[in-house]
């Protein structure tokens, strides 16, 4: 399947700093969706981004997709104690859509 | 995320027991996957499902198995012929509406002893 990695693996920022995630594809991804998954929890569907350079916002999260559809990044405004979980990226694939993640990256946000 | 169940949430076995994972939804969705999580790691799918009586083998299938009977219900056995089974099992079902989102249930915690 497409693989995908992520960085960082780690990020510990203060409350109220900014926090950007990376994901990096060596080929090109029909799309890149993005789960959340808090402590203990399971992932959250967060966003889908299909078309080549899209960015998307929601609130205080923006999310974009490169313009050759090889990467995507995950970028957090002024986090909240309530951002903190493991931020997972990959692509929908194949018949079935099944999903091929990235190792994720975990975030902390000291108080 | 709501709408699908997994039972139970925690569960020990002994070495050489199978042990079923339940997995139930109520969205009416047709594909059904299960996703084994690892500490620190992200997910690998196990089996897929995308209609009622057919399922696939995803990248780790070995050590496990399951049935789909019933559009409701993806129950994942795993084996004693699994080398590693100690993880975190999320069962996910797949809405290909316009935001083609996977929803998860809330997991099993398996631990092998």
């Amino acid at each position: 399947g497409q693989q995908v990695m992520q960085i960082p693996q780690y990020q510990h920022v203060q409350e109220g700093e900014d926090f950007t995630t990376y994901c990096n594809s060596s080929t090109t991804l029909s799309n890149i969706q993005w789960y959340k998954q808090r402590p203990g929890g399971h992932p959250v569907f967060l966003i889908q981004l299909v078309k080549s350079g899209e960015v998307k916002k929601q609130k205080r999260l923006t999310f974009q997709f490169g313009e050759a559809k090889k990467n995507s990044s995950l970028h957090i405004t002024a986090t909240q104690t309530t951002d903190v979980g493991t931020y997972f990226c990959g692509p929908s694939s194949g018949s079935a859509r099944q999903l091929t993640f990235g190792s994720g990256t975990q975030l902390t946000v000291l108080p | 995320d709501g709408g699908i169940t997994q039972s139970p949430k925690y569960l020990f076995r002994k070495e050489g027991q199978n042990v079923t994972l339940s997995c139930e939804q109520n969205l009416n969705h047709d594909a059904m996957y299960w996703y084994r999580q690892d500490p620190g790691q992200g997910l690998r799918l196990i089996y897929y499902s995308q209609i009622v009586n057919d399922f696939q083998k995803g990248d780790i299938a070995e050590g496990y198995s399951v049935s789909r009977e019933k559009k409701e219900s993806f129950p994942l056995t795993v084996t004693s012929a699994q080398k590693n089974p100690t993880a975190f099992y999320l069962c996910a079902s797949h809405d290909r509406g316009r935001t083609d989102t996977q929803y998860f249930g809330p997991g099993t915690r398996l631990t092998v002893l």
